[in-house]
């Protein structure tokens, strides 16, 4: 499976933008790359996914380098709520296993 | 509320004992995956259904063993207890197998192992 590097943590201050960068330089063409987040004491949640183009959603922006081998997840206006640990994950698309392969993500702090 | 729903919340148990995990997935999805979140090792995958038929392994153990009904919900059986089972176990549903599909996760079961 194709790996991702994070930063192990993060500080911002709130109602500021937060870029979260992940690294996947061995990414083949057929891998989505998905972001989860998992708040304290709850399980993880869906966030945004991407294949090559930029994509937006009412949680975050993801945006995705040309060569696709770095992506970068944008909280446009960060809150309290968006303390969590932020996972960066390739899904192969070519079917078979679709379990997720979750690394140590990026522990993000909210300072108020 | 992800619209998936595992019980028991909590499971205090000893070594050596058998306990089932319960998942009921979110209405009309039909892949169900279970997950292992322990400090050391973090969020691990174990195992995957889809429509009743197990679909992927990942970490799981011999002694552990799942399953998918005809109703779609799933169980987690974990026998012959140990004390490094103790950990947060989740399941989560998708609509289908495939990689873009959105994974939901359950609240989890906090297993202690005693």
């Amino acid at each position: 499976d194709a790996k991702t590097t994070q930063p192990n943590s993060m500080e911002s201050n709130e109602e500021e933008p937060v870029h979260l960068p992940c690294n996947h330089s061995t990414i083949s063409g057929t891998d989505y790359i998905h972001w989860y987040r998992q708040l304290p004491s709850q399980g993880p949640e869906y966030v945004i996914h991407g294949l090559t183009s930029n994509v937006n959603n009412r949680m975050a922006s993801l945006a995705i380098a040309e060569d696709r081998k770095s992506s970068t997840l944008i909280l446009h206006r960060a809150t309290l709520r968006d303390a969590a640990v932020y996972y960066c994950i390739l899904l192969y698309s070519g079917g078979g296993a679709d379990g997720l392969t979750f690394g140590k993500g990026t522990h993000l702090i909210i300072q108020p | 509320d992800s619209g998936v729903t595992q019980t028991p919340k909590h499971l205090i148990t000893a070594t050596g004992q058998r306990v089932t995990l319960r998942c009921s997935p979110r209405s009309g999805d039909l892949s169900v995956y279970w997950y292992q979140q322990s400090l050391d090792q973090g969020l691990q995958f174990l195992i995957q259904y889809y429509n009743g038929e197990e679909r992927a392994k990942g970490n799981i153990l011999e002694r552990f063993s799942a399953q998918q009904f005809p109703d779609l919900h799933s169980e987690l059986n974990l026998s012959s207890l140990e004390l490094g089972d103790s950990a947060l176990y989740f399941c989560a549903s998708s609509v289908a197998g495939i990689a873009k599909n959105i994974q939901y996760f359950g609240a989890g079961t906090r297993l202690s192992v005693l």
